[in-house]
């Protein structure tokens, strides 16, 4: 069975600039959640969606918005990319958002 | 308020030795889930072991195991016979069961765990 992957592993962005990251699911799963990391704030939750619905936000300015497919598959999209946006991007799937999430590889991208 | 303590930084142990990572956690929800992630250099995070609140018994996989104390709300993850790859960051997580958090987890800040030979 394969697992949870990302797409890009790594980006290079500039302030002003728009980015947008790809997540696939487990087959079978149907929740997606993202999560931003970094060293300063930790793990900070972004979004969960579930059934293309987003279900739950984290508290972040909305420059941040992502949107799920109908194969679960999901995206995230930061527009007008500040230098504080780098970190690392983790998505995690679930079956349904209640129990044990899997972790992709991430995204790490780099705001210049 | 925090929901996940993890009071340890960093923690040191030589190859075949046990270790115990502390997590405290707070929900006032009877039902949530208790995770421990594994995350190596390369940023991927592993899922370890998974707790329910509801479980009798407490969770084991392999070398891992979770120490569950309810009433203490603690969720310490005990490795036994440590590897050298068990080098790497610790995350302890919950998740609990209201509607409107579902699908959150929400993270400690986790404990370094240096591996000696």
């Amino acid at each position: 069975k394969a697992g949870v992957t990302q797409t890009p592993r790594y980006l290079i962005k500039t302030r002003g600039q728009q980015v947008t990251l790809s997540c696939s699911p487990i087959s079978g799963h149907r929740s997606v959640s993202w999560y931003q990391q970094t060293p300063g704030q930790g793990l900070q939750f972004l979004f969960e969606y579930f059934s293309e619905t987003q279900r739950n936000k984290g508290n972040f300015p909305g420059r941040f918005s992502g949107r799920q497919f109908s194969n679960s598959r999901s995206e995230m999209n930061v527009s007008t990319l500040e230098l504080g946006d780098s970190a690392l991007y983790l998505c995690a799937s679930s079956l349904d958002g209640g129990h044990e999430q899997y972790f992709g590889p991430g995204t790490r991208l780099t705001v210049t | 308020a925090q929901k996940i303590t993890q009071t340890q930084p960093g923690m040191f142990v030589q190859e075949k030795e046990a270790v115990t990572l502390d997590c405290t956690y707070d929900t006032s929800d009877p039902s949530y889930g208790l995770f421990w992630y594994k995350q190596p250099s390369s940023g991927e995070m592993i899922f370890l072991i998974y707790q329910g609140s509801y479980d009798q018994q407490n969770a084991t996989e392999g070398r891992y195991s979770l120490n569950f104390q309810k009433a203490r709300k603690s969720a310490n993850l005990v490795i036994s016979a440590s590897q050298l790859g068990d080098s790497a960051m610790y995350f302890c997580a919950m998740i609990d069961d209201r509607g409107s958090t579902l699908g959150r987890l929400y993270f400690g800040r986790g404990t370094q765990l240096t591996v000696w030979p």
